[in-house]
């Protein structure tokens, strides 16, 4: 199975901060990533899909990028309810989850 | 509105059974692929099994191969998981989701609110 992992692990930031959080694949997988958001007792939500497509709905201050074993996710402008765990997921071969970013505030 | 809504989770003895089921509404079911992912308290995503829109075909995870089925009846809108031989390290929220298919791209873009199982004597 590909592994994915996340970095950090945990964030901390401030309203109004710019952050990025990197996911690094264990081999190359193209473009078949795609980043969830997950507030707790909540489902996850799909925030980024296919590296950099912007999913609908989803605020533009979220972007993402990268390609091969290299993707970030960036939250431009941190706003009070972004603070939650972020996951990279990838579905290059069997679907695997990165270990999880949790945002929380400083 | 797209909603995908789970039941039949609870408590169940090391060794029993359940059946998860999933209520899809507000799409045409019939034509998306389907997953159950799975995340055990205080821990992360993790993907279980996969069933193309017509039940045709099925893929697991190691982990539940041989216990764990996955089915779906269109005419009922709904997606199942036979949970056989449970482990306490099958306690977790099972979520079910949807994934639409664009070409070799695809996503979880609708997610269940999920169903506990707890495995515990």
């Amino acid at each position: 199975d590909i592994q994915m992992t996340q970095s950090p692990s945990s964030l901390s930031a401030s309203v109004g901060d710019r952050v990025t959080i990197t996911c690094r694949a264990s081999q190359s997988i193209s473009s078949h990533l795609n980043w969830y958001q997950q507030n707790p007792g909540k489902a996850p939500e799909l925030l980024i899909y296919a590296a950099s497509s912007l999913q609908s709905g989803v605020p533009s201050r979220f972007s993402g990028s990268g390609s091969g074993t290299d993707f970030t996710l960036t939250i431009s402008s941190l706003q009070p309810e972004d603070f939650a765990t972020y996951y990279c997921q990838q579905t290059y071969s069997t679907i695997t989850f990165g270990q999880g970013t949790r945002l929380e505030i400083k | 509105e797209v909603q995908l809504v789970e039941s039949g989770g609870g408590l169940v003895q090391p060794g029993g059974s359940l059946r998860l089921s999933c209520a899809a509404s507000g799409f045409t079911f019939n034509t998306f692929w389907m997953y159950w992912v799975r995340q055990a308290p205080g821990k992360g995503l993790v993907w279980v099994s996969r069933i193309n829109s017509d039940g045709s075909s099925t893929t697991y995870a190691d982990s539940v191969k041989g216990r764990f089925t996955i089915s779906r009846d269109n005419a009922k809108n709904t997606l199942y998981l036979q949970m056989n031989s449970l482990r306490a390290e099958d306690t977790a929220v099972y979520y079910c989701a949807r994934t639409p298919l664009l070409g070799t791209i695809y996503y979880f873009d609708y997610w269940g609110q999920g169903t506990l199982v707890t495995v515990s004597s």
